[in-house]
């Protein structure tokens, strides 16, 4: 069974930084692209970034480049997520989500785990 | 940037009713279109990727069509567990979703 386990989210102050994890089971990670993908409070989907299986593509949406950075260990079956310069509208809950194609960078996202809260006030 | 439009934003219907939701892309995505749904509370579910193509175990009420620009998910006759928000999602060029489409009970 394919799990995705977000952790590190919390109440962290403007312009401060924050690392989020996904530790993911159930399927072979490194053969896979893996997507942040975040939901404000009360609004629709809103896709972060994305980090192919063996890193060697990424991509970030225009509000995050520059601040966020993708990384994953395959060794360790895990995605990360550098988020630094943190803003009130970075505000969310943030998912991780597996991509559907083997080998491929962004298609659909097939399996999605509960997300982690980032709120960010002072 | 490709900007995902959906329509309606909310959408008020029975259950057996059929109803449509429409996605429309900025720039042509050729078939590189998915379908969520989401409960609340709720990660969002994939129903349909490639524009048409079901998900494994989703109902076959449930269908997608369309490619370049425009796009609709149907579902033949709603039933009490398909009121829920709709998301288009593009691939083609990195990603990006539609703003949602609410799917209540009248």
């Amino acid at each position: 069974e394919v799990q995705l386990v977000e952790s590190g989210g919390g109440l962290v102050q403007p312009g401060r930084s924050l690392r989020l994890s996904c530790a993911a089971s159930g399927f072979t990670f490194e053969d896979y692209a893996m997507h942040w993908v975040r939901q404000a409070p009360g609004k629709g989907l809103e896709w972060v970034s994305s980090i192919s299986w063996k890193s060697g593509s990424i991509g970030y949406a225009d509000s995050v480049k520059g601040r966020f950075t993708i990384s994953r260990d395959n060794a360790k079956n895990s995605l990360y997520l550098q988020m630094n310069s943190l803003r009130a509208e970075d505000m969310a809950l943030y998912y991780c989500a597996k991509d559907t194609t083997v080998r491929g960078f962004i298609n659909a996202f097939d399996f999605w785990g509960q997300g982690t809260m980032v709120t960010v006030s002072s | 940037d490709i900007q995902m439009t959906q329509s309606p934003s909310t959408l008020s219907a029975s259950v057996g009713d059929r109803v449509t939701i429409t996605c429309r892309a900025s720039q042509s995505i050729s078939s590189w279109l998915a379908w969520y749904q989401q409960k609340p509370g709720k990660a969002p579910k994939l129903l349909i990727s490639k524009a048409s193509s079901l998900e494994s175990g989703v109902p076959s009420r449930f269908s997608g069509s369309g490619s370049g620009t425009e796009f609709t998910l149907t579902i033949s006759s709603l039933q009490p567990d398909d009121f829920a928000t709709y998301y288009c999602q593009q691939y083609n060029s990195q990603s990006s979703f539609g703003q949602g489409t609410k799917l209540e009970i009248k």
